[in-house]
């Protein structure tokens, strides 16, 4: 069975300031996905990155960075420098890779950037 | 990645009635799939569409409480039946991309 974990249920910071999302995960399979999902408060889940679990390693985009461990089976997430638009849930994901395979979610970090 | 509407985009209905949610997507996709996101939770799949068959409903859920329709490669609708306030819920379509699942606005209901 596949599990993700999100431990942090809200956060806040100040803006301009860093903050890391944490996401623990737990698969028996040897290949899969993982992802992070932003989600305004309008609703919409947009996609922010897609990580295969043969590739370690670490991206940047812009202010956003990604940080997968498979020693740890942490997949966390990085906003340096927050803005208020930041400001929304963020879902980290998980599926098997191999055509689709059902996706599952973790509970969601709530992220509020004050300014 | 493919474009996903969905409407209406956010409803209010009453107690015991049924509406009816359509996604369209700008291109012709196998598998379509509808969630469910009650308040302040995370996303639970309620089945898979795929055109000319019967849908695929995961574990709670019921084909009788959740009818859906999948009549060509871009279109699908989700019906809520016999509504309770329990299903007041973001109710999301989504699609299979080369990246990623992409999802469309959503539905927000409310059930009162």
């Amino acid at each position: 069975a596949q599990k993700v974990t999100q431990a942090q249920t809200e956060i806040s910071v100040v803006e301009k300031e860093d903050v890391t999302l944490d996401c623990v995960y737990e698969t028996r399979d040897t290949t899969y996905y993982l992802f992070w999902y932003k989600q305004p408060p309008s609703g919409e889940l947009v996609f922010l990155i897609r990580r295969n679990s043969f590739d370690e390693q670490n991206e940047i985009s812009g202010r956003y960075s990604w940080n997968f461990q498979k020693s740890t089976s942490s997949f966390n997430f990085t906003i340096t420098a927050s803005q208020v638009v930041d400001s929304a849930v963020y879902f980290c994901a998980l599926t098997r890779s191999g055509g689709y395979q059902k996706v599952t979610f973790g509970t969601g970090t709530k992220l509020q950037v004050i300014p | 990645s493919a474009v996903i509407s969905q409407k209406p985009s956010r409803d209010i209905c009453q107690r015991g009635t049924s509406l009816t949610i359509q996604c369209q997507v700008d291109s012709q996709v196998t598998m379509m799939f509808w969630y469910r996101q009650q308040p302040g939770q995370s996303l639970t799949l309620i089945a898979t569409a795929n055109q000319g068959s019967e849908a695929t409903y995961e574990s709670g859920f019921v084909i009788d409480k959740f009818p859906i329709s999948r009549p060509n490669l871009t279109f699908s609708t989700l019906t809520v039946s016999n509504m309770s306030p329990e299903d007041s819920s973001i109710y999301l379509c989504s699609v299979v991309g080369t990246s990623a699942q992409f999802f469309g606005p959503g539905t927000r209901l409310t059930v009162l």
